[in-house]
């Protein structure tokens, strides 16, 4: 693989359910970040990763959780979803420098219903 | 605070020049960034200014920064059907011990013939 991918592409997923969507960069990248991206209010950051075992919470991260346990894998868990948490996720990496240009997965559209 | 605004919709004609604006609020940026978004992908960056520039040109992309006013500008010169896309204006604070970006809502681009 080539850059950074996700999975799954889509889900459709029961509200109270758990789900874990999947990040995975082979560029070596120090940085990883998750992000949601709902019409009108653009990116929100979500949580993010400065290096393997360490993370941090961005502007919305209340329902999700993260682990860090190696340098290219970065999970979203969705303990317990709701409806509000319907969107498109996006992973992103990067080098974690002052130039700090992110490459940014897919998305995995999540639906809860 | 942190915010980046951005408006959400320009539409112009086929061959004209595209003017995408953006307002930032952090003054210690060092680096802003402008991304885009074909449909069904993420983010790619198109293109970023150094803050002790104020303009940059790239074929047919010119950016702009007036930091005194805090306004970053992209300027796409002969608009294609190819340019359609979301445009993301993002900053990267340096006061942020995380490296972290702030992103725009994103301006919606179309080109009608």
């Amino acid at each position: 693989i080539a850059g950074i991918t996700q999975a799954p592409t889509s889900q459709i997923l029961a509200a109270g359910r758990r789900m874990t969507l999947r990040c995975t960069q082979d560029m070596r990248h120090n940085a990883m970040y998750w992000y949601r991206q709902d019409l009108g209010l653009g990116l929100r950051l979500i949580h993010y990763s400065n290096t393997a075992g360490t993370t941090g919470k961005g502007e919305v991260p209340d329902g999700y959780s993260v682990s860090r346990a190696n340098t290219d894998d970065f999970p979203l868990t969705l303990a317990s979803a709701v409806p509000s948490q319907t969107s498109v996720y996006f992973c992103a990496s990067s080098r974690g420098e002052a130039h700090n240009e992110q490459f940014f997965g897919p998305g995995t559209r999540l639906t809860v219903l | 605070g942190e915010d980046v605004e951005q408006s959400l919709f320009l539409s112009v004609r086929e061959g004209d020049s595209s003017v995408i604006n953006c307002t930032y609020t952090d003054s210690s940026s060092t680096y802003l960034y402008w991304y885009k978004q074909e449909p069904g992908a993420g983010l790619q960056l198109l293109t970023y200014i150094f803050s002790n520039m104020d303009m940059k040109q790239d074929q047919r992309l010119t950016v702009l920064l007036n930091k005194k006013d805090k306004h970053l500008s992209l300027r796409i010169a002969d608009t294609q059907t190819g340019d359609s896309a979301i445009y993301f204006c993002a900053e990267s604070p340096t006061y942020s011990s995380a490296s972290k970006i702030i992103f725009g809502s994103g301006t919606r681009l179309s080109i009608r013939p």
